[in-house]
């Protein structure tokens, strides 16, 4: 099974309106970390937000928050009043804390596209 | 803001020769982690240090690859007798700990002819 699923492999959305890019994940582990990046068409990885398997509320940051749904083991990113700069590639990660130790998994990425 | 910094930019190796990847982490962060990007594909972990060794390592990191620190500052990917395969983006990361969220360099494109 895959550790990250992404199922929207491009995503289309207006200017100044909200966006919300799915993700879910498979874990049995109870302490896990999950984390969204931007990769723009110019390569680089920008991280975005992060979200403890713990922590009780939702991660916000900015324009960018996380609705992070434990029982359903989603981890949606949501961003709202987008820009023309958000088109980009959006990857879902997850730090999964194991006894072994950690490893870390990412989804295979959504492309957003803003339309002006 | 400090960032992770990665050179050379852009690699190209032919098939069978060593290549070094080089990345400098954010100076106060304590974990460093390599990844690959096979073009059009998702991120894949390759390998955690910490405190002067492998931490975790996944399946794709064998016998082929190793990393060092050879300085305070400095932390290399070597690949040894590339192969065509190896071509891909290899990112360099690094968190200030374990459960922190990891900030990425520019990545080096490696090609192999």
């Amino acid at each position: 099974a895959q550790k990250i699923t992404q199922t929207q492999p491009g995503m289309f959305v207006q200017e100044k309106e909200a966006v919300t890019l799915d993700c879910t994940y498979d874990t049995s582990d109870p302490s896990y970390g999950l984390f969204w990046y931007k990769q723009p068409s110019s390569g680089e990885m920008i991280f975005l937000i992060y979200q403890g398997s713990y922590d009780q509320q939702n991660a916000t940051e900015g324009r960018y928050s996380l609705n992070f749904q434990k029982a359903r083991k989603s981890a949606n990113l949501v961003i709202s009043a987008s820009q023309l700069g958000d088109s980009a590639m959006y990857f879902c990660a997850m730090r999964e804390d194991s006894n072994t130790g950690n490893q870390f998994y990412f989804g295979t990425g959504t492309s957003l596209t803003v339309i002006p | 803001e400090p960032e992770v910094t990665q050179t050379p930019s852009h690699q190209v190796t032919q098939m069978g020769q060593e290549v070094i990847l080089r990345c400098v982490p954010i100076s106060n962060h304590l974990y460093f982690y390599w990844y690959r990007q096979i073009l059009g594909q998702k991120v894949e972990f390759l390998v955690s240090f910490y405190n002067n060794e492998i931490s975790e390592k996944s399946e794709i990191f064998d016998d082929q690859f190793s990393v060092e620190r050879p300085d305070g500052s400095n932390f290399t990917l070597k690949i040894r007798s590339t192969k065509l395969e190896d071509s891909a983006m290899y990112f360099c990361a690094s968190s200030r700990g374990a459960y922190q969220p990891q900030h990425f360099g520019d990545g080096t494109r490696l090609s192999i002819l």
